[in-house]
């Protein structure tokens, strides 16, 4: 199973607006309303910030948001923040195993 | 407090065996799915394995197929994973996650609001 397709990085500045785009195929984020975003900071164990697609567990920031187009899914971050600095994951359930992680991307908040 | 804490990682040379655990606390053990998920140094997440509540049902990731076996039990609120056949690309930190449940109605997809710190893994000779 083919890791679902990131951007390495991505770069903005404080107060401003991200997208993270998350690219699969039909037989995992096009076929399925099954796709996670995970926020982890060095050293630490990532953290659930939207699930099944647009879905924000209770206490996450709603500058958090997520959507999906055919076979991409993307995570939107506005008002960008210093502490928002992290890697992000998506995942997605697959039907040829069950899941599969994106290779994760860099922000950098300038 | 809910709280996963993962032991049994170590040193082990390619061809080896290893069984990691996984101690859960602070909720009801025998409610969720449970998970692993691995995370090469430096590198992304990758889902491994999980084991429905009961230890009916288990899944694993292609990479994992036929060397790895997850198990749990409940009476310890105790997850397992037993590495067989380990091989260098088997290096990496080992996660246990909780699936994500709210309302009462947990998600389908690989989807985790708990993760313990995670226990090394390192395949060389």
């Amino acid at each position: 199973q083919s890791a679902l397709t990131q951007p390495a990085s991505v770069s903005g500045s404080p107060g401003q607006s991200i997208t993270i785009s998350c690219t699969g195929t039909s037989s995992d984020v096009g076929g399925y309303n099954y796709v996670s975003w995970y926020q982890q900071h060095p050293g630490k164990a990532p953290k659930l910030m939207i699930y099944d697609v647009s879905n924000r567990p209770s206490g996450v920031s709603n500058r958090f948001s997520g959507s999906k187009s055919g076979n991409t899914a993307s995570l939107t971050i506005s008002g960008l923040q210093a502490e928002d600095e992290a890697d992000y994951y998506c995942s997605s359930y697959t039907s040829s195993s069950y899941g599969v992680f994106g290779g994760g991307t860099k922000l950098t908040v300038l | 407090e809910v709280q996963l804490v993962e032991s049994g990682g170590v040193v082990v040379q390619p061809g080896g065996s290893l069984r990691l655990s996984c101690a859960a606390s602070g909720f009801t053990f025998d409610d969720y799915t449970m998970h692993w998920v691995r995370q090469a140094p430096g590198k992304g997440l990758e889902w491994v394995s999980l084991i429905s509540w009961d230890g009916g049902s288990t899944y694993y990731a292609d990479s994992v197929k036929g060397r790895f076996t997850i198990s749990r039990d409940n009476s310890k609120n105790s997850l397992y994973l037993q590495m067989n056949s380990l091989r260098t690309e088997d290096t990496a930190l080992y996660y246990c996650a909780k699936e994500y449940c709210s309302g009462g109605s947990c998600s389908d997809g690989p989807t985790f609001d708990y993760w313990g710190q995670g226990t090394l893994v390192t395949v060389s000779s």
